[in-house]
């Protein structure tokens, strides 16, 4: 049973657009909602993350926003760049859980 | 940048030869996680540990095995390898209280 479906499994943007990645979720018990960024060779690494009080948070280009009624968060990159292609996860986890439940991952290409 | 290390980065064998993964981290995390990522990109959960003498089976059935015999090593093990094996293993780690996975760049292992 995937817990956090991420859509969609790869996504192309010309340099300068806006990229956005989906996930959505279904345990309501979930308080804490980071994404991760692998570039190829590399682990992943953490990018941003919100909880559940808030309906976005913005670091830089990155921005989560979040729709608890929905049961969905979404990153948007704007002003994407060459340098931001790489593979997105999206993930989740309730209070006093051990693991982490990740999304499939998004491979996103930024064309030049 | 996390200090989470794992050893080797790439790996090819041969089918029955026994390999162990190793994977060192210098931050003084209790939990440590073992992930296996497929060519498709999902991280498949395989084992974690809450602390030294402590492991458990994650999400995904695997047949390597871990030890956590001291806190900042957690090494996995896998005592005849098959090519069905063939796969990136990726260790990481977080802190009791919650704190975002910290990942290693990842062991790549090519099982002939």
């Amino acid at each position: 049973q995937q817990q956090v479906k991420q859509s969609p499994q790869s996504l192309i943007v010309q340099k300068g657009g806006i990229s956005i990645i989906n996930c959505a979720y279904e345990n309501t018990a979930f308080d804490y909602f980071p994404w991760y960024q692998q570039f190829p060779g590399k682990g992943p690494a953490l990018l941003i993350a919100i909880r559940p009080d808030v309906s976005e948070k913005k670091e830089g280009r990155f921005t989560i926003s979040f729709n608890k009624s929905a049961k969905q968060f979404s990153l948007h990159i704007m002003d994407s760049q060459p340098g931001d292609s790489a593979t997105y996860f999206c993930a989740a986890k309730s209070r006093g859980a051990q693991k982490l439940v990740f999304g499939q991952g998004t491979r996103l290409t930024i064309n030049p | 940048e996390a200090d989470i290390y794992q050893t080797p980065r790439y790996l090819v064998i041969g089918t029955g030869k026994k390999i162990t993964l190793e994977c060192s981290q210098t931050m003084g995390h209790d939990k440590m996680y073992w992930y296996q990522q497929d060519p498709g990109m999902e991280l498949h959960l395989i084992h974690y540990s809450y602390g030294v003498n402590s492991t458990e089976k994650g999400d995904l059935s695997s047949e390597s095995t871990v030890s956590r015999i001291r806190t900042e090593h957690f090494p996995l093990t896998l005592e005849s390898a098959r090519p069905s094996h063939t796969s990136q293993y990726l260790c990481a780690s977080s802190t009791l209280a919650g704190g975002p996975l910290f990942f290693g760049e990842g062991s790549r292992l090519t099982v002939l």
